[in-house]
């Protein structure tokens, strides 16, 4: 197992692009979120899913959208990047719904917004 | 406590030192509480998943103990080596709600 993956590593954006950082899992994992993490603060959840067709927001999901068309993948989009928007970035999975489940997290990407 | 806290921020100790830390969450509706350990450059990656009060968990020389009535749980790493450093953080599952409430962490630094 792969585990889980996120593309690409690194990214500079001007301001005002847009792109898609891509997660992928294999663990057939219903569960999937995406978190940002800032010097300072914890990570913060930006937006997640409880299964294929099915997302929500978390605390910060200003500028971001998502989707779940499969299990296996859940893109996050930049509409139109900001310089607030410079984190790192990380997908997490867990296997069922509860919390009692480990979450898995994916390497991260790390975006600077010009 | 409406969020999650730790303390301390950060931590040195010399190799063969014995440390804990403390993360402070709110005691009501709880479901769960989770410690992560996060070398830098990596990935978060899950020690322990607790959730009754009174747990114990234990991992080599890390162990984790839990108290939901007053809301904090303690981490404890016995006899620290230096590939301990890293960034220890809990999260905080409220029951009723789809989320993971993240501490900011602690930061561990062993030297040898």
């Amino acid at each position: 197992n792969a585990g889980v993956t996120q593309t690409p590593k690194f990214q500079v954006l001007k301001t005002g692009q847009s792109m898609t950082l891509q997660c992928a899992q294999d663990m057939n994992h219903e569960y999937m979120s995406w978190y940002r993490q800032d010097p300072g603060m914890g990570l913060r959840l930006i937006h997640y899913s409880v299964g294929a067709g099915i997302t929500d927001q978390g605390e910060v999901p200003n500028g971001y959208n998502v989707s779940r068309s499969t299990t296996e993948d859940f893109p996050l989009r930049l509409l139109s990047a900001a310089p607030s928007q410079t984190s790192v970035y990380f997908c997490a999975s867990r296997q069922g719904l509860q919390f009692t489940y480990e979450q898995y997290f994916g390497p991260g990407t790390r975006l600077t917004v010009t | 406590i409406l969020n999650v806290e730790q303390s301390p921020q950060s931590l040195h100790v010399q190799e063969g030192d014995s440390t804990n830390f403390t993360c402070s969450f709110p005691s009501s509706n709880f479901y769960a509480l989770h410690w992560y350990r996060w070398e830098t450059a990596k990935s978060p990656e899950a020690l322990f998943v607790m959730t009754l009060n009174g747990d114990e968990k234990k991992k080599g020389r890390i162990s984790a103990t839990l108290n939901t009535k007053e809301g904090y749980s303690y981490l404890y790493i016995k006899g620290s080596q230096p590939e301990d450093s890293a960034t220890y953080l809990c999260a905080f599952w409220k029951g009723n709600t789809d989320k993971l409430i993240f501490g900011t962490g602690t930061r561990l630094q062993v030297f040898p």
